[in-house]
């Protein structure tokens, strides 16, 4: 049963332009978020959290909205860099913590110059 | 961020012998630390939680005899993957927060494991 779906394997964007990473999720005791890249045999690192009470957390160039009645997040980034082609994991917690996280499968985002 | 460092980052073993995983706290304090395990074209599964000075809770379908988790120091937790078979074979990851209330939860790099 997987819990958080990121249903596009991959996504290919232009430098430049915007990347829409999506994510949806079925535990409605979910309230907290979290987005994670990473490159190949390293392990995650942190990009952006978001509470559920909160529709949208921004940060820099990374910006994560939430639509709570949807089950459903999405990831930002604009304006996308070479530097920013990885796996992009969406977690989420029922603690309201970075406690026992359950992942989606992960986006691999490739963005091309 | 903080620092978790994970060791060794890759490891080939033989079919029954015992190996054992290194996950490590650089600059905090880690009073709890996750170990993940992924298998190819799969998300990250929790497989256990470990709390510094207690027994691990293992998740649903982990096998706490085959997996065995200390976390005797509050910078360092170890998994002994014993007498490993080829199914055990995955990419194994630690992740450790500093307090229960943590909003983030720093992970090491991974470890890839292979049983021949």
């Amino acid at each position: 049963d997987q819990q958080v779906k990121q249903n596009s394997p991959s996504l290919s964007v232009q430098e430049g332009r915007i990347s829409i990473l999506n994510c949806d999720y079925t535990n409605s005791m979910f309230d907290y978020f979290l987005w994670y890249k990473k490159y190949p045999a390293e392990g995650p690192t942190f990009l952006i959290s978001i509470s559920s009470i909160k529709d949208k957390n921004e940060d820099g160039r990374f910006t994560v909205f939430l639509n709570k009645s949807a089950k459903h997040l999405s990831l930002h980034i604009v304006p996308s860099q070479p530097g920013d082609s990885a796996v992009y994991f969406c977690a989420a917690s029922a603690s309201g913590t970075a406690s026992k996280l359950t992942f989606g499968t992960g986006t691999r985002l490739q963005v091309t110059l | 961020g903080a620092v978790v460092s994970q060791h060794p980052s890759r490891v080939i073993c033989k079919s029954g012998t015992s190996v054992k995983i290194e996950c490590r706290s650089l600059d905090f304090q880690a009073t709890t630390m996750f170990w993940y395990r992924q298998f190819p074209k799969q998300s990250l599964m929790l497989m256990a939680t470990s709390n510094e000075g207690s027994k691990a809770t293992y998740e649903q379908g982990v096998e706490k005899d085959k997996f065995l988790i200390n976390h005797a120091s509050l910078t360092l937790s170890t998994l002994t993957v014993t007498s490993a078979h080829p199914e055990d074979s995955s990419f194994y990851i630690c992740s450790a927060r500093g307090s229960p209330g943590a909003k983030l939860a720093f992970f090491g790099q991974g470890t890839r494991l292979t049983v021949v």
